[in-house]
């Protein structure tokens, strides 16, 4: 039984680069969430889906972010013309059943310079 | 913003010995969690609570759903090295849907 994987595991990046970045659930999950956290502080959710829809996002996730998963399995975030305040861990979770026993992939560190 | 409060944001303290951590909200949550992050990894889940007053065991650690709802505890007992991680509390508010909101976690060092 495979987690919860991320690719890549660190970008860097120039500011005013556009950064994709890939989610692989828990095999039969239908359930994914990205959230995003900065030094000393806990995950912040962004987005969540329920197979391929979008359910919700958060005030965080701005016009430059977008997520997608569109086969309802792996899922996509992209970040437009970054910022330096952009730089963060940004993580994956999937669930299935009980959606709030959340299962964390390992993060893509994102540096914006 | 989070609304789940952690305090200290650091313990010390030595090997064999019990912690206690706790968390506080000013808000009603249905479900608490309590997850455990290592340097340049994801959070893992160790344990879950879903009922009031509920109280779970996951090996050496032992949690509990307060009964207000707004709070919840973790114990470690007989602490060993690698307990060394950040525990972050979360959980999901009424009306919340699959959000969760995270506390902003308690380093934990363990001296040999």
């Amino acid at each position: 039984d495979t987690g919860v994987s991320q690719d890549p595991r660190h970008k860097i990046t120039k500011r005013g680069q556009n950064v994709t970045f890939r989610c692989d659930p828990i095999s039969e999950h239908n359930r994914l969430y990205w959230y995003r956290q900065t030094l000393g502080q806990g995950p912040e959710f962004l987005t969540y889906f329920q197979n391929e829809a979008q359910l919700e996002k958060s005030r965080l996730l701005s016009d430059r972010f977008s997520a997608e998963r569109p086969k309802g399995s792996f899922s996509t975030l992209e970040i437009q013309r970054t910022e330096q305040g952009d730089s963060a861990m940004y993580l994956c979770a999937s669930s299935f059943g009980n959606p709030h026993e959340q299962f964390f992939g390992p993060g893509t560190r994102l540096t914006v310079l | 913003g989070q609304q789940l409060n952690q305090s200290p944001q650091s313990m010390f303290i030595q090997e064999g010995e019990d912690v206690s951590m706790n968390c506080t909200s000013s808000s009603i949550f249905n479900t608490w969690l309590w997850y455990k992050q290592e340097p340049g990894e994801g959070p893992v889940l160790l344990i879950a609570l879903y009922k009031a007053g509920e109280l779970t065991s996951n090996g050496r650690l032992t949690a509990q759903f307060g009964i207000t709802r707004k709070d919840s505890f973790l114990n470690i007992s007989a602490s060993i090295p690698s307990d060394v991680g950040i525990y972050f509390c979360a959980g999901q508010m009424v009306g919340a849907n699959s959000k969760l909101t995270f506390g902003k976690g308690i380093t934990l060092s363990v001296r040999p």
